[in-house]
């Protein structure tokens, strides 16, 4: 069964720092990965995907980045504003059933001006 | 264009009740997906459609959930008999096939009292 794990769980950090978030799973036969950025009461927001035979995925002042064989991705934020502030999960796809979503419990992200 | 809607935005009931969770999907995408997600939680599968068929209901808890989408647009969630323990937001997603992005709709979050 694919477990996802996202550490940490919560992460304050000054506005202007680059910083790192964390995702692991336990199954490495994967179709894709997807990061998602969810605001307080509102759905998801897809911002990067990977598929599994990409390395990195670039969207402005995001790089997500996969690595299959260890069961790792990190999303990495450059520059973070007040604004980035909200809870960032990530979801991998297997590959035979490759339907659904299984997701990490979210890293709840606070950028303080 | 449109994205996902769900309705009702929120939705209080009586634990014992029965309750209705609907999901409008954007226009033309094929695949439907109900997710469960419990505060503090990363969203968890409940039910896939790929057109009016469920293709994997296997996320569903028990047999008091039930959905439909009769017409591959609108789905409806079915809860019955309802418990406390089903107090969650409920969240659609759709896609233009079972292999591409999932689009996300604000969800719908259910209390049970």
């Amino acid at each position: 069964k694919q477990e996802v794990t996202q550490i940490p769980a919560a992460l304050s950090v000054p506005e202007g720092e680059n910083l790192v978030l964390n995702c692991s799973f336990t199954d490495s036969a994967i179709y894709n990965l997807q990061w998602f950025r969810q605001d307080p009461g509102k759905g998801l927001t897809s911002l990067l995907l990977i598929q599994s035979s990409q390395r990195e995925q670039t969207s402005g002042r995001l790089n997500a980045s996969l690595d299959k064989s260890s069961g790792r991705s990190t999303l990495y934020i450059a520059a973070s504003q007040p604004g980035d502030s909200a809870t960032y999960l990530c979801a991998v796809r297997r590959v035979q059933g490759a339907q659904k979503l299984v997701f990490g419990q979210g890293t709840r992200l606070t950028i303080n001006p | 264009g449109a994205g996902v809607s769900q309705t009702p935005s929120n939705k209080v009931t009586e634990k014992g009740k029965y309750v209705e969770l609907r999901c409008d999907p954007i226009s033309g995408h094929t695949a439907l997906y109900w997710y469960r997600q419990s505060l503090g939680q990363g969203p968890e599968f409940l039910i896939y459609f790929q057109g009016t068929g469920a293709a994997d209901d296997s996320g569903l808890p028990n047999d008091r959930f039930f959905a439909v989408r009769p017409e591959g647009s609108v789905s409806t969630l079915k809860i019955q008999r309802t418990e406390r323990g089903d107090s969650a937001v409920y969240l659609c997603a759709s896609s233009p096939g079972n292999e591409y992005e999932q689009y996300f709709g604000p969800g719908t979050r259910l209390t049970v009292t």
